[in-house]
């Protein structure tokens, strides 16, 4: 079935580069996202990649999408404390819902 | 401004009571969903809406129920019967063709 999986915590020092890691199952998938979690709060949509891509960049942020190995990877350059929160990466589901990983918490210290 | 409104932001339920979540979206979007996060866990999916008067059971649908009767509105019941429901409810939308997903600031439920 459909799975979506995650290391569960990772720490940085502010400034180093922090790489987010994550799995998935089902190759049919057409998108696949990456969710910022501040503590108490809702989501927010980081950024995302269509399945025919290999790499996305947007500021900071780097998406790669290894589709052989269905590995999916969140790069943060200059990693700040304001970065410390869980992400969670998705995938989205043929009949239109979203799989989420079970989320990894970055830490980053000063 | 255009967005999720989830209400209340914290929620208390006694033994044997039913509580309603309420999830308000102006985005004119069409799909409404209700996620379950408890600690150190992902998201899991409760109930979905692709449009008005229908909506379909997602993975841990027992205990809750939900309607969708206007397209901004898909309020979710707790109901007596979900024994543990002590987690963050997370309420979201899209628009149908386009699969990014928007969410709610999220209500806490404690049990008393």
């Amino acid at each position: 079935g459909e799975d979506v999986e995650q290391s569960l915590f990772l720490s940085v020092r502010e400034g180093d580069s922090s790489v987010i890691n994550c799995t998935y199952t089902d190759s049919s998938s057409t998108y696949l996202y990456w969710y910022k979690q501040e503590p108490g709060a809702g989501l927010q949509l980081l950024t995302y990649i269509f399945s025919n891509m290999d790499m996305k960049q947007d500021q900071r942020l780097t998406v790669l999408l290894n589709k052989k190995d269905k590995h999916l990877s969140l790069r943060i350059a200059d990693t700040q404390t304001g970065d410390s929160a869980i992400y969670f990466c998705a995938e989205a589901s043929p009949v239109g819902k979203l799989i989420f990983g079970q989320g990894t918490t970055l830490q980053v210290k000063p | 401004d255009g967005g999720i409104t989830q209400s209340p932001k914290y929620l208390f339920r006694k033994e044997g009571q039913n509580v309603t979540l309420s999830c308000e979206q102006n985005l004119n979007h069409d799909a409404m969903y209700w996620y379950r996060q408890d600690p150190g866990q992902g998201l899991r999916l409760i109930y979905y809406s692709q449009i008005v008067n229908d909506f379909q059971k997602g993975d841990i649908a027992e205990g809750y129920s939900v309607s969708r009767e206007k397209k901004e509105s898909f309020p979710l019941t707790v109901t007596s019967a979900q024994k543990n429901p002590t987690a963050f409810y997370l309420c979201a939308s899209r628009v149908l063709l386009n699969e990014k997903l928007f969410f709610g600031s999220g209500t806490q439920l404690s049990v008393l």
